[in-house]
């Protein structure tokens, strides 16, 4: 089946650090890009940035840029998502989703909630 | 960057009635590059229409996509009751790729 499963809920305080995943299965990781899309409490989605991990290839949302790092290792087919230092803005669910070579996602994860508060 | 609008925020149906969600884009789209989720809470955002009006795989035909230029519409020919969700729409034409705010589909 093809998937993409991703790491569950975390709850951390403003200043920490974190990096969630999300994994890849039933298709080849390496040749599709993966991006991230972030949906804050009552409010819509926001596309963050993209990877190619065939290259490294990073494009990211000039609202995200220098806030987060997209990043993948493509010995286990997984993608990450991380911050060096959390903001209580941060919180939100953030969404892993597969874009096809046009640009739309075909392919989404569950989602996972980051809370960041003290 | 490309601002997308949609409208209603909420729209209140029955089931068997006709959806009609609205999408318009700060500037022209090029080509087709118009996708359409549905999304419930809990659950992955589900593509809907890509390409302005291409179903996805395993779509069912009473949602349709149409449109041109900065309008761009999905209707739901008779609504089912697992059709009541936040519907987004999507521009990948310009970088960074947005979408709009979100139409809610709520049971009248």
């Amino acid at each position: 089946e093809v998937q993409l499963v991703q790491s569950g809920a975390e709850v951390r305080k403003p200043g920490e650090s974190l990096t969630i995943s999300c994994k890849g299965s039933g298709y080849t990781f390496s040749n599709y890009w993966i991006g991230w899309v972030r949906q804050m409490p009552g409010k819509g989605l926001e596309w963050m940035g993209i990877f190619y991990p065939a290259d490294s290839d990073t494009r990211y949302s000039p609202s995200f840029q220098g806030q987060v790092t997209i990043s993948a290792d493509t010995s286990i087919d997984t993608a990450y998502l991380q911050w060096k230092t959390l903001k209580a803005s941060d919180t939100a669910i953030y969404y892993c989703a597969r874009p096809t070579s046009w640009g739309y996602f075909d392919l989404w994860g569950r989602g996972t909630l980051v809370t960041v508060s003290s | 960057e490309i601002v997308l609008t949609q409208s209603p925020d909420t729209l209140s149906l029955s089931p068997g009635e006709r959806a009609t969600l609205s999408c318009r884009a700060s500037q022209r789209i090029p080509s087709t590059y118009i996708a359409w989720y549905q999304h419930k809470v809990g659950q992955a955002p589900r593509l809907l229409i890509y390409g302005v009006f291409n179903r996805a795989a395993g779509i069912p035909d009473r949602f349709s996509g149409s449109g041109s230029g900065t309008d761009f519409t999905l209707t739901i020919s008779r609504l089912e009751p697992e059709d009541f969700a936040v519907y987004y729409c999507q521009q990948y034409s310009s970088s960074p790729d947005t979408f709009g705010q979100g139409t809610k589909l709520e049971i009248k």
